[in-house]
């Protein structure tokens, strides 16, 4: 099973928006609405930002949010700030196995 | 509070073996599928193995198939993997994370992880 298709790195201001888009195929992102986030910050255990495409946990602020279209998930932070620098990575629910992972995505902000 | 535990971790040589252990708090574990991801050293993340509640389901990703086995207690709140026939490849922390109610939408929380290093 290939992994989801993440940039490798975004970028953005303070107060800026940015998107990290998460591209699959009908197996799993299109096929389904499980897709969720997950934000990591060095050396520590991931943290579950949005699941089923765009839901929210209890917890996580509002300026993060989900969308999908056809193969492609996508994550949006508004009003960035400096403790939203971390990795990002989507996971999907595939047809052929449990889960499958994006390589990652290393969110700067500048 | 939600709290897994993950223990075990350590140095093995290549075809060795090692058990890792989750102990889970706070939340009914029997009700609740559980899954092992792995990091590898500066890489991304690889979800290896997950079990239904009652444990009678599990599935693997190719890489470990044949090699690892995912198995719980539910009368002692704790998830294991056995891992056998360990390769380099296979050295990386290990995260156990609960899932949530509905399995395939996603897992919160996750342990703190242990870290399995596999080297001669």
């Amino acid at each position: 099973q290939s992994a989801l298709t993440q940039p490798a790195s975004v970028s953005g201001s303070p107060g800026q928006s940015i998107t990290i888009s998460c591209t699959g195929t009908s197996s799993d992102v299109g096929g389904y609405k499980y897709v969720s986030w997950y934000q990591q910050h060095p050396g520590k255990a991931p943290k579950l930002m949005i699941y089923e495409v765009s839901n929210r946990p209890s917890g996580v602020s509002n300026r993060f949010s989900g969308s999908k279209s056809g193969n492609t998930a996508s994550l949006t932070i508004s009003g960035l700030q400096a403790e939203d620098e971390a990795d990002y990575y989507c996971t999907s629910y595939t047809s052929t196995t449990t889960h499958v992972f994006g390589g990652g995505t290393k969110l700067t902000v500048l | 509070e939600v709290q897994l535990l993950e223990s075990g971790g350590g140095l093995v040589q290549p075809g060795g073996s090692l058990r890792l252990s989750c102990a889970a708090s706070g939340f009914t574990f029997s009700s609740y599928a559980m899954t092992w991801v792995r990091q590898a050293p500066g890489k991304g993340l690889e979800c290896v193995s997950a079990i239904s509640g009652s444990g009678g389901s599990t599935d693997y990703a190719d890489s470990v198939k044949g090699r690892f086995t995912i198995s719980r207690d539910n009368s002692k709140n704790t998830l294991y993997l056995q891992m056998n026939s360990l390769r380099v490849e296979d050295t990386a922390v290990y995260y156990c994370a609960k899932a949530l109610s509905n399995y395939r939408s996603g897992f919160d929380p996750w342990g703190q992880g242990t870290l399995v290093t596999v080297s001669s």
